[in-house]
């Protein structure tokens, strides 16, 4: 079937911290993973992604990584700012070449304490 | 460019009612998405429009609907309102020359069933 789990559900930390959040895709799941933030009363943002061809994608503070053995990817935050805090939301896409649909986790609620 | 934009913001029904919701793209992009965003569900996708057709449905039920203009604006449905159909709807837009592209968000309408 067609899902994505995301660990953990809430994360709290100090201004400075590194922060990562994980999510394991299903099978059938292809090769273009998507990072969404949403701000409170905000529409989501594409933070970052990665297609399948690569194990890490880096962008400043950000990073994530793709493990397509294990099936799961992470997203990692380095230096956390209070205005890191938001829900984040990763993805899988499911589909073919012509067709297809984004899968999103449940969401990461980040909250960085100054 | 302009964004995503999307029409209304806001939205009151009452049960049994319809309402219909709109989502013009980015200028250019031809694929549109739409999807649900409720604290219990996360975010569910809906379906998928390219060039007027629909290419991929999620699981909703048929009193949910949409359709796609000549011009990629797109409209969705939802016809005999229940409460359960409170939500935030999110149209995302997409330029389409691959399938796997960057799906940039609308604001959103937030509905709310009484």
């Amino acid at each position: 079937g067609e899902n994505v789990e995301q660990h953990p559900s809430t994360l709290s930390v100090q201004e400075g911290d590194s922060a990562v959040i994980k999510c394991t895709y299903s099978d059938s799941a292809s090769n273009y993973f998507p990072w969404y933030k949403q701000e409170l009363g905000k529409r989501p943002q594409l933070i970052i992604d990665i297609r399948s061809n690569v194990g890490e994608k880096k962008d400043q503070r950000i990073a994530v990584t793709l493990n397509k053995t294990a099936k799961h990817f992470s997203l990692h935050i380095t230096e956390t700012q209070p205005e890191d805090s938001a829900v984040y939301f990763c993805a899988a896409f499911y589909g073919s070449s012509n067709t297809g649909k984004l899968i999103f986790g449940q969401g990461t609620t980040l909250q960085v304490k100054p | 460019k302009a964004g995503v934009t999307q029409t209304p913001r806001y939205l009151i029904k009452t049960r049994g009612q319809q309402v219909t919701l709109s989502c013009s793209p980015i200028s250019g992009h031809r694929s549109v998405s739409w999807y649900q965003q409720t604290p219990g569900q996360g975010l569910q996708f809906l379906f998928e429009y390219f060039s007027e057709t629909q290419r991929n449905k999620g699981n909703f039920p048929g009193r949910f609907s949409g359709r796609q203009f000549s011009n990629s604006r797109s409209e969705m449905n939802v016809s005999t309102l229940e409460l359960g159909d409170s939500a935030l709807y999110l149209c995302a837009s997409s330029l389409e020359v691959r399938v796997q592209e960057t799906q940039y968000f609308g604001p959103g309408t937030r509905l709310l069933v009484l």
